[in-house]
């Protein structure tokens, strides 16, 4: 059982957004700023998005972006794109263990 | 280019340890952490531990305190990462994993290394 919630699907229509969420406690989300994101396509590793709840490594493109208010972590894709469709993992550091969440799977319509 | 190159699947009976290896190349061996997440058929990853390549420190969930070991090679900067007495829960992926620079996020995966708990 994971330590953060996901809701288990999320989905969009080219061009719309989609934000997805991701809560935890004040032990993780909430007490520290190293909430990350991945992406995941089926038979991939994992893909970085979003690191230190709002910022994006090179080559991410900036319809990506993150989020923190209180407990809760938030992904937002902007402007979908067919290859935006894959699971999207949240994780947070919590002192021990790190958690990660069970995982959103995006359905571009 | 970075990549992180493990070991190839296994299969093992349980009670048995399993040893996965994990070659860095393309970035300076020591400047950078390396975790080891674990996802079992079906679910979600876990966390396993980190090492210090500079100093070989490690630090481990405490699920798999007593039971885990990370190790690295300098010379042939290559990351390891033991797992025993292994039972058909441990049957998962394992991949290793850099981390960016002291912020707890992963910016290279290795190809991930199924081990198969089975008697």
């Amino acid at each position: 059982q994971s330590a953060l919630t996901q809701p288990p699907s999320a989905s969009g229509s080219p061009g719309q957004s989609v934000t997805i969420s991701c809560t935890g406690t004040s032990s993780d989300v909430g007490g520290y700023n190293y909430v990350s994101w991945y992406q995941q396509h089926p038979g991939k590793a994992p893909k970085l998005m979003i690191y230190e709840v709002s910022k994006r490594p090179s080559g991410v493109p900036d319809r990506f972006s993150g989020s923190k208010s209180g407990n809760t972590a938030s992904l937002t894709v902007s402007g979908l794109q067919a290859e935006d469709e894959a699971d999207y993992y949240c994780s947070s550091y919590a002192g021990n263990p790190f958690v990660f969440g069970p995982g959103t799977t995006v359905t571009v319509l | 280019q970075v990549q992180l190159v493990q070991s190839g699947a296994e299969v093992k009976k349980p009670g048995a340890s399993v040893k996965v290896s994990c070659e860095a190349s393309g970035y300076t061996f020591t400047a950078h952490h390396v975790h080891w997440v674990r996802q079992a058929p079906g679910q979600g990853y876990e966390w396993m531990g980190i090492i210090n390549p500079s100093d070989g420190s490690t630090r481990y969930a405490e699920k798999f305190l007593g039971r885990v070991s990370m190790t690295r090679d300098t010379s042939t900067t290559t990351f390891y990462m033991e797992l025993s007495s292994l039972t058909s829960e441990d049957t998962a992926v394992y991949y290793c994993a850099k981390d960016l620079s002291g912020t707890w996020s992963f910016d290279y995966w290795g190809q991930g290394a199924l081990v198969t708990v089975s008697s």
